[in-house]
């Protein structure tokens, strides 16, 4: 089973701040990384797929990055309605897993 | 524009059977490129892929083998829905449960469903 592991677990930001979550896989997974927000209460929705393209809909100001085992998702100038919860999810291999999340608190 | 709609009970005495529906619109259970997949959270597992269903000239199942031998996951072509049963339940099965799509191809998982917060209590 791949290990995904979200670095940090919780970052307190201001506004137009950047903000950068890391996620490292246990092993190669090439580029099979997905980035996922959910607020509370709610399900979670895909920001970045494939490490670096971005989901239809969401704002410009999130961006992935990375291949094999370091990923990076970035939100620029950070907003108020970003305050939310952050996985990964890798797609590489079965089980598919996820990472164990990054709170971003405004 | 696909939704997933699911229903069930919130409360499963240990021991007995989670049962779980998700009820598919927009879409078929039998689109020969999606897979319909359960996942739950909770606070001392975090997001946990449990197993999937999916249609390729027959129907096919993969499963988490930390549930694999209590768990099943079966399509309804009839009422255009798949369903979760996880068998001999235990309060560490107190979790929120989603359904949610991929595609071959396209494995992130999108959309989902509500989700129903199940727990495990007498």
């Amino acid at each position: 089973e791949i290990v995904l592991t979200q670095s940090p677990d919780f970052q307190s930001v201001t506004p137009k701040e950047k903000v950068t979550i890391t996620c490292r896989a246990s092993q190669n997974i090439g580029n099979n990384l997905h980035w996922y927000q959910q607020k509370p209460d709610q399900s979670p929705k895909v920001l970045i797929k494939y490490a670096s393209q971005s989901f239809s809909g969401v704002p410009s100001r999130f961006s992935g990055s990375g291949s094999g085992t370091d990923f990076t998702l970035t939100i620029n100038s950070l907003e108020a309605e970003d305050a939310a919860m952050y996985y990964c999810h890798q797609s590489n291999s079965l089980p598919w897993t996820f990472g164990q999340g990054t709170k971003v608190e405004i | 524009q696909v939704q997933l709609q699911q229903s069930g009970p919130g409360l499963v005495k240990p021991s007995q059977t989670l049962s779980l529906t998700c009820a598919i619109s927009g879409d078929s259970v039998s689109d020969k490129s999606g897979a319909w997949n359960w996942i739950r959270q909770s606070p001392s597992r975090g997001l946990e892929w449990l197993g999937r269903t999916y249609y390729r000239s027959k129907w096919y199942n993969d499963y988490a083998l930390s549930v694999k031998s209590r768990i099943t996951i079966n399509p309804d072509t009839s009422k255009n829905q798949f369903s979760l049963q996880l068998n001999s339940v235990t309060p560490e099965d107190t979790a929120v449960y989603f359904c949610a799509k991929t595609q071959w191809g396209k494995n992130w998982f999108d959309p989902w469903g509500q989700g129903t917060l199940v727990t495990i209590s007498s």
